[in-house]
């Protein structure tokens, strides 16, 4: 247990389906991420927020919206998605952005299956 | 850009004998952040130990202890005493300039 809750944990969506991606820190952290992860490639960096303000957008299609209304909760919204966004998303949160002296702790991620 | 390289996609070892998974990294920078994260059937990504550049003593954390090879731009871990529960993905991990990068990752089998 890290302290970073992510529900749900499957999802199984269709293309045409709108659904979202919730994560909770109870860490006090000020800085929450949205990562990708999928098979046999490196995590791939989506989303950063930084006390509430998005700091980092790694050119992330518009279909994925993230959504952070407080330090402590992040969403992250799905809209016709396609087949090759089936992936494990992982949501991390650190003490501030992304910095050496910070840890970043992880969620156990929501696997999403897009048919 | 920095890139992270984990040129071991899987790798076995024997309960109670030791491992090493390797990493290597690209950067023209100095100073910089190096950690391993585990990643265990359950899929919670777990910090395991972490490096700063500028520190030229290894770090260690029970089992795990890293050999960092500054001018390599080597970072490996060295898992001592492997157990049934060091089983997991392992993500090479390098910090610098506000951008983390991840390797594709090592799955790691400990055999009983």
């Amino acid at each position: 247990e890290t302290g970073v809750t992510q529900t749900p944990r499957h999802l199984v969506m269709g293309m045409t389906n709108k659904k979202s991606l919730k994560c909770e820190q109870h860490l006090g952290h000020n800085a929450m991420y949205w990562y990708k992860q999928s098979a046999k490639k490196p995590l791939e960096l989506m989303f950063v927020y930084n006390f509430k303000e998005q700091t980092e957008n790694n050119s992330v299609p518009s279909r994925f919206s993230p959504e952070c209304p407080n330090s402590s909760h992040l969403f992250l919204h799905l809209h016709t998605l396609q087949p090759e966004d089936s992936a494990l998303y992982l949501c991390a949160s650190s003490q501030e952005g992304h910095g050496p002296g910070n840890t970043i702790y992880f969620g156990e991620g929501s696997w999403l299956t897009v048919v | 850009a920095q890139t992270v390289t984990q040129s071991q996609p899987e790798m076995s070892v024997q309960e109670a004998e030791t491992v090493t998974l390797s990493c290597t990294y690209d950067t023209s920078e100095n100073n910089y952040y190096l950690f391993w994260y585990k990643q265990p059937p359950s899929r919670q990504m777990i910090l395991v130990i972490r490096q700063e550049a500028y520190k030229q003593q290894n770090a260690t954390e029970n089992r795990f202890s890293v050999n960092f090879q500054k001018a390599a731009k080597s970072f490996s871990l060295k898992i001592s005493d492997s157990q049934l529960g060091d089983t997991a993905m392992y993500f090479c991990a390098f910090y610098d300039n506000n951008d983390m990068r991840f390797g594709a990752g090592t799955r790691l089998t400990v055999k009983p």
